[in-house]
């Protein structure tokens, strides 16, 4: 079946602009994360929708970040006046539950310049 | 001290022995976890994933669980290029926060012909 899409692929943005990134987890998985990873380095979770539940944000870098589950599906990361620093490239990620294994998406690679 | 933890390597291992990866987590609580390979410049991909203690067998892959020492550890037998990656170790991030995930920082392997 169809495993988990991020798009665009690959997005280059000036300083300052605002930026979307979008993600469509696999059908049926109620579990939805969004990490970073930058160059050479791990991965740094940003963001968790369950079901229904009030999304766990803790890992946002800045208010400048945030992100919405629509209809348990589709999210989208919006990213403010993007900064330098904000170059990486940004996974999205599924599960059919909390607590299992976790299907990545192919990722966003973000270039701010 | 990280939640999980892994050596950064990179592991050099000759073509057809054994690698053998290990990850150490401070949380005695975590219950689940969870092995990932990540081919250079690709997202990570689910290998594994064990539950209890013990030994969980797949194809060539092995991981072990040992909750009373606090690591899991995955083995390649016969291992082949094809198999020259970066390995995270992932579990829960705290016990009663089932659906996080705490990414260790990876093992890089690298299989020589």
């Amino acid at each position: 079946g169809a495993g988990v899409s991020q798009s665009p692929s690959n997005k280059v943005t000036e300083k300052g602009k605002d930026v979307e990134l979008r993600c469509d987890p696999i059908s049926g998985h109620t579990a939805l994360y969004w990490y970073r990873q930058s160059l050479g380095q791990g991965l740094e979770f940003l963001i968790y929708f369950q079901g229904n539940s009030a999304p766990d944000k803790s890992g946002l870098p800045s208010d400048r970040f945030s992100a919405e589950r629509t209809g348990g599906s589709v999210s989208t990361l919006t990213i403010q006046r993007t900064q330098q620093e904000d170059s990486a490239v940004y996974l999205c990620a599924s599960s059919p539950d909390g607590g299992v294994g976790q299907y990545f998406g192919p990722g966003t690679r973000l270039t701010v310049t | 001290q990280k939640e999980v933890e892994q050596n950064s390597g990179p592991l050099s291992v000759p073509e057809g022995a054994i690698a053998s990866l290990n990850c150490t987590y401070s949380d005695r609580g975590s219950q689940s976890f969870f092995w990932y390979r990540q081919y250079s410049g690709k997202s990570p991909e689910l290998i594994m994933s064990i539950y209890s203690n013990g030994d969980k067998e797949d194809g060539r892959f092995t991981a072990q669980l040992n909750k009373a020492s606090q690591y899991v550890s995955l083995l390649i037998r016969d291992s082949q290029p094809s198999d020259s990656a970066t390995y995270l170790c992932a579990g829960p991030q705290r016990a009663d926060s089932w659906g996080k995930l705490q990414f260790g920082a990876g093992t890089q392997v690298v299989v020589t012909p």
